[in-house]
């Protein structure tokens, strides 16, 4: 089955600062992978997603790339702000599976 | 809409009893999950039902566990007889078409058993 990791764990970046979360994937099949935000004590919430067929997608201030030969894909969020400290999960499936999830990074933005 | 609804918020409970967790998802959504969360493990999936059927249970971790969607809006996960180490958060998510699209969670069970 899939497996993905996600490093770091957890990341402590200053406001206005940049940050970025990694994620490798094992199953060369897989063509979906969504980023999750799950805030303090709330459930998660879908932040951006990107298909197999785009290399990278932008919302704002975060942004998603995807490297399907390395199996690796990427959250970028700059300009961070307090409000931006949560919980990051990134997740893949390919085909009709379920999402296999990331452990998370807890993501700390200091004032 | 309301989102996807679960009961109760926290439970306490003592090793041995009985546990029952519930969930409503969004009205038209066809696919249900159960999910898991502790810090050790991170978001684990249960099970996973469409059209109201089991199709993937694989994660359920014994048969300590079962889980029941009798109709399209109304899913409940048991726990019997629970165990300290079941203490974790278990969210109930749903969505609209493939499994993998956008699932919507709700505010999480949050089970301690002493």
């Amino acid at each position: 089955g899939e497996n993905v990791e996600q490093h770091p764990s957890t990341l402590s970046v200053q406001e206005g600062d940049s940050a970025v979360i990694k994620c490798t994937y094992s199953d060369s099949a897989s063509n979906y992978f969504p980023w999750y935000k799950q805030e303090l004590g709330k459930r998660p919430q879908l932040i951006i997603d990107i298909r197999s067929n785009v290399g990278e997608k932008k919302d704002q201030r975060i942004a998603v790339t995807l490297n399907k030969t390395a199996k690796h894909f990427s959250l970028h969020i700059t300009e961070t702000q307090p409000e931006d400290s949560a919980v990051y999960f990134c997740a893949a499936s390919s085909g009709y599976s379920t999402l296999t999830f990331g452990k998370g990074t807890m993501l700390l933005v200091s004032p | 809409d309301a989102g996807v609804i679960q009961s109760p918020r926290h439970e306490v409970t003592e090793m041995g009893q009985e546990v029952t967790l519930r969930c409503k998802p969004i009205s038209g959504h066809n696919s249900l999950f159960w999910y898991r969360q502790t810090m050790m493990r991170g978001l684990e999936l249960l099970i996973y039902f469409n059209n109201n059927v089991p199709i993937d249970d694989s994660g359920m971790p014994e048969d300590r566990f079962s889980a029941k969607m009798p109709n399209a809006s109304f899913s409940t996960l048991k726990i019997q007889p629970s165990e300290p180490r079941d203490s974790a958060v278990y969210f109930c998510a749903s969505s609209l078409g493939a499994p993998k699209e956008k699932l919507f969670f709700g505010s999480g069970t949050q089970l301690s058993v002493l």
